[in-house]
C-alpha cells in the first residue's frame, strides 16, 4: 500500500499562496492522489484529485511530479477560512474495492 | 439536498451499554463507509458498504457492527461500548465504490465512560 508523508505543520499568511507538500514515493501507476481538508469539528471536505497531469478547480490547484513520488497542493490566495488539517491520500486498491487511509495530515494555519 | 446526516450528535454511554449510530444520504449515493478519528489523529475506516446489500471489513472494525439498511441508510452499532471506542464517527458516502470523492456528514462525538 502506498503511504503518505506529509509536514505535520504550516503557517501561510493571509492572501498569499499556500504550498502543502505530499511524498508518495511507493505509489503505483493506477493510484490517484486525493486531497481533502477538515475545518475544526467538522467532516472532511474533498479538494481535488489527480493521477498525472496537474489539476486546477475552484478550491485549488494540484501538482504532481513527473515521477508521481511527490506532489503540492497549493490554495492560491489563502483566506483565514482556509485554517484546517489537510489530508494527502493515496488511493488503496484492494480485491473488492478501494479505501481511503487518512493519516494525521498537515495542520495549515493561516494567519492575519 | 441535506447531504450526509448522522444522528445523535453527541452521545455519552457507560461501559457494556449499546447503541447504534445513524446515517442516511440522499445523494442516491452506491458506496457508504464509517470512520472513527481520535484526538490529534486522522481517519481509520471501520466498516463499508459498496453497494446496497454489502458490507466489508475496514481497518479496525473488532467490537462494531454495520447494516445496510437500504440504499440510502448504514448504521454502525457497538453492541458492548468499551472506553477505547471514545471518539468521533463520521459517516461518508461516494457515488461508486471504485474512488470516487466521498462526501462525510458532521459526526457523533461518543464518549464511553
Amino acid at each position: 500500500d502506498a503511504k503518505t508523508t506529509q509536514p505535520p505543520s504550516m503557517d501561510c499568511a493571509e492572501g498569499r499562496a499556500a504550498n502543502l507538500p505530499c511524498n508518495h514515493s511507493t505509489i503505483s501507476g493506477n493510484e490517484y492522489v486525493y486531497w481533502y481538508r477538515q475545518i475544526h469539528s467538522q467532516g472532511p471536505q474533498y479538494i481535488i484529485h489527480g493521477l498525472k497531469n496537474n489539476e486546477t478547480n475552484e478550491m485549488a490547484s494540484l501538482i504532481i511530479t513527473e515521477d508521481r513520488k511527490s506532489s503540492t497542493l497549493i490554495l492560491p490566495h489563502a483566506t483565514l477560512r482556509d485554517t484546517a488539517v489537510y489530508y494527502c491520500i493515496v488511493r488503496i486498491r484492494d480485491n473488492y474495492g478501494q479505501n481511503f487511509v487518512f493519516g494525521p495530515g498537515t495542520r495549515l494555519s493561516v494567519l492575519p | 439536498n441535506a447531504g450526509v446526516t448522522q444522528t445523535p450528535k453527541f452521545q455519552v454511554l457507560k461501559t457494556g451499554q449499546s447503541m447504534t449510530l445513524q446515517c442516511a444520504q440522499d445523494m442516491n449515493h452506491n458506496s457508504m463507509y464509517w470512520y472513527r478519528q481520535d484526538p490529534g489523529m486522522g481517519l481509520r475506516l471501520i466498516y463499508y458498504s459498496a453497494s446496497e446489500g454489502t458490507t466489508d471489513k475496514g481497518e479496525v472494525p473488532n467490537g462494531y457492527n454495520v447494516s445496510r439498511l437500504n440504499k440510502r441508510e448504514f448504521s454502525l452499532r457497538l453492541e458492548s461500548a468499551a472506553p477505547s471506542q471514545t471518539s468521533v464517527y463520521f459517516c461518508a458516502s461516494s457515488l461508486e465504490i471504485q474512488g470516487y470523492e466521498q462526501f462525510f456528514g458532521p459526526g457523533t462525538r461518543l464518549t464511553v465512560l
